[in-house]
Parts: structure tokens; C-alpha cells; sequence
């Protein structure tokens, strides 16, 4: 089975730019997360979909950030325009169904990595 | 106060040694409790649930104390390769999978 994938793996662009980062989640989960680490921080949930739906969102650090999951299968995470302190590893996971228990386990991408300068 | 909070480390340990990391977390209606392991520049990988019996995975045991709100996991016989981040990671009271993570505890094993 293939994991959970994430482009790009590194990002670097200037203050004020776009930049979209895209995760494919393993194939059949319905639920897809982002979360992010930013520097000497410890790792934050930004939003869970349910399938298409955004299910929370309360991470979302601002109307800076925008997700998406078209269809329901891979997800897109925009930053427009880029702060510095957007700087950070953005994480994708994925998990196959809900579970209020949390007893279902989330497979994490590798991770992008956004610079901004 | 963080909602989880570990000794960020590092812990320097010869191989060979037993190493224990502690956590704590502040929501007492917290459900469900992991240690994830994290290596440099990778991906969080779950090592390993954490239930209020204790459990053990070969050289790793994890224990949950509720009333002190307190998370463990013990590493016997430190291998080089054990060297990595161990993240405490607790699941918000009633959130799906919104998990909380410690900022982790750095452990190197030397030969």
C-alpha cells in the first residue's frame, strides 16, 4: 500500500507569494488532516476533512490559509500571501475512518517544507 | 501552560542502557494516548498506544496514570537505532484524530 505523499518536499519563496502544497492520502481514507511543526515548536493540528467536507478547521491559523479536498481524494493547502512566520513543516496524514476514541491510527507524510524569505 | 508538556532532552544514554521519558497533559477528559517517534527531517511514526493497564512492545513499555494526568515510556537495552524524538501525543477530548503533541524529547544512544 502506498503511504501517504506529499509535493512538494521542500518549498522556498519570498514574502508576499503563493504557494500550494499538495498531499495524496492513502488510497480509501476518507479522512485526511494537515497539521504543521513551525520552528522550535511542537506539531499543530490545522484541519481534518471528512471525505470532501471540512470537518474543523480551528487550527487554521488565519484567512491566509486556505485548504481544499476536491472530490474527496487528494487535498491542496494554500498560503496567500506567505508570511515569514508561515515558515515550517506541513504534515499530512491520513486515517480510514473516524473514531471519536481516536483509536484509529493516522499515517503521516513525510512532510513539505515552506520557507520563506 | 501546553497541553502536553515532555523534557525536551536530549537524553544521552549509552547502548545498552534503560532510558524512561515522562509527559504530562492538562485536559482531563483526554481519551486516547501514543508515543510517536520522530526521526530528523522525517514523518511522525506511531510507536506505540498507551492504556491505563500499561502495555509493553518488546523493549518498550508505556504506562498511563489518569489521575496524575501523566504518560511514560521506558526503553530497555538502548539500541543505536532508538536514537530519534519521542513525542507524547494525547487526542483531544471528543475530536477525531485531533491530536496534540508534546514538543518532544530528544534521545541519542552512543555506542
Amino acid at each position: 500500500e502506498a503511504g501517504v505523499t506529499q509535493f512538494p518536499s521542500h518549498s522556498v519563496i519570498e514574502k508576499g507569494q503563493t504557494v500550494t502544497l499538495r498531499c495524496d492520502p492513502i488510497s480509501g481514507h476518507d479522512n485526511l488532516y494537515w497539521y504543521r511543526r513551525v520552528m522550535g515548536k511542537e506539531i499543530k493540528f490545522l484541519l481534518h476533512f471528512v471525505k470532501e467536507s471540512k470537518q474543523d478547521e480551528s487550527g487554521m491559523p488565519n484567512n491566509r490559509f486556505l485548504a481544499e479536498r476536491t472530490g474527496g481524494t487528494y487535498s491542496t493547502l494554500k498560503v496567500q500571501p506567505a508570511e515569514l512566520e508561515d515558515s515550517g513543516v506541513y504534515f499530512c496524514a491520513s486515517s480510514r475512518q473516524g473514531s471519536r476514541s481516536g483509536a484509529n491510527v493516522l499515517t503521516f507524510g513525510a512532510g513539505s517544507r515552506l520557507t520563506v524569505l | 501552560r501546553k497541553e502536553v508538556e515532555q523534557d525536551p532532552g536530549p537524553f544521552n544514554v549509552p547502548e545498552g542502557a534503560t532510558v524512561a521519558f515522562n509527559c504530562t497533559y492538562s485536559n482531563s477528559a483526554s481519551q486516547s494516548f501514543f508515543w510517536y517517534r520522530q526521526d530528523c527531517r522525517k514523518e511522525p511514526k506511531l510507536l506505540m498506544s498507551v492504556y491505563s493497564s500499561g502495555n509493553e512492545d518488546g523493549r518498550f513499555t508505556a504506562q498511563l496514570n489518569r489521575a496524575s494526568q501523566y504518560i511514560s515510556l521506558l526503553i530497555r537495552d538502548s539500541k543505536l537505532s532508538d536514537s530519534a524524538t519521542y513525542l507524547c501525543v494525547v487526542n483531544k477530548a471528543g475530536g477525531y484524530n485531533k491530536l496534540i503533541f508534546g514538543a518532544g524529547t530528544r534521545l541519542a544512544v552512543h555506542p
